[in-house]
């Protein structure tokens, strides 16, 4: 069975920087893309960042490209979206999330972790 | 930027039939996929590659996809399928939501 389970979400001041974890299992991680998503609150899915398999390629939403970094470590199956210079407008549930399949740029996303809440207030 | 548009939301009876469209330039040019997401939980593929079924999801979500627009069906719609439904593509290494359609039942 499939599972993700994120972690690292909080409350942070505005310029801050938090990293989330996402700890996989059920699948051989590493033969996969991974991605994270977020949510506002009520408002729809926003797509942040997808890493390949082998972790070499990289692709970000215009809205934090700069800011925040994507990365894996597939010894511990675990990813990582390290989030800087965090602005209110991150405030959001995000989402860890697994690809269907190896190719990036062309694969939807077949499962989701519960989320993990980021707040960003002073 | 590209962009996926879908109504805001869409209403239907029990047992009738449900569409959702999603549009976006020569969206049938490239590959569609639709997720189902009940208040509270995360979301559930339903549709990928514009019209196949993940395992799992009943037969009475089906999908297409041409000209600019997507469609995603349900036929005999259940109670339990009233939820919020998103639209999904790629387009020059960007994965693009749509704004979502809340499906009300009644």
């Amino acid at each position: 069975e499939v599972q993700l389970l994120e972690s690292g979400g909080g409350l942070v001041q505005p310029g801050g920087s938090l990293r989330l974890s996402c700890a996989a299992s059920g699948f051989t991680f590493s033969s996969y893309v991974m991605s994270w998503v977020r949510q506002a609150p009520g408002k729809g899915l926003e797509w942040v960042s997808s890493l390949s398999g082998s972790g070499g390629s990289t692709y970000y939403a215009d809205s934090v490209k700069g800011r925040f970094t994507i990365s894996r470590d597939n010894f511990k199956n675990t990813l990582y979206l390290q989030m800087n210079s965090l602005r209110a407008e991150d405030t959001a549930v995000y989402f860890c999330a697994k690809d269907l399949s190896a190719a990036v740029t062309s694969t939807p996303i077949d499962y989701w972790g519960q989320g993990t809440l980021v707040t960003v207030s002073s | 930027s590209y962009e996926l548009t879908q109504p805001p939301s869409v209403s239907v009876s029990p047992g009738q039939t449900a569409s959702i469209t999603c549009s976006g330039d020569k969206l049938g040019n490239k590959y569609a996929c639709w997720y189902q997401q009940k208040a509270g939980q995360s979301p559930v593929l339903v549709i990928y590659q514009d019209s196949k079924r993940p395992s799992g999801i009943p037969e009475r979500f089906s999908g297409s996809n041409s000209g600019n627009t997507a469609t995603l069906t349900i036929s005999g719609t259940q109670a339990m399928d009233e939820a919020d439904y998103y639209c999904q593509a790629w387009d020059s290494s960007t994965r693009v939501f749509g704004g979502g359609t809340k499906l009300t039942v009644l």
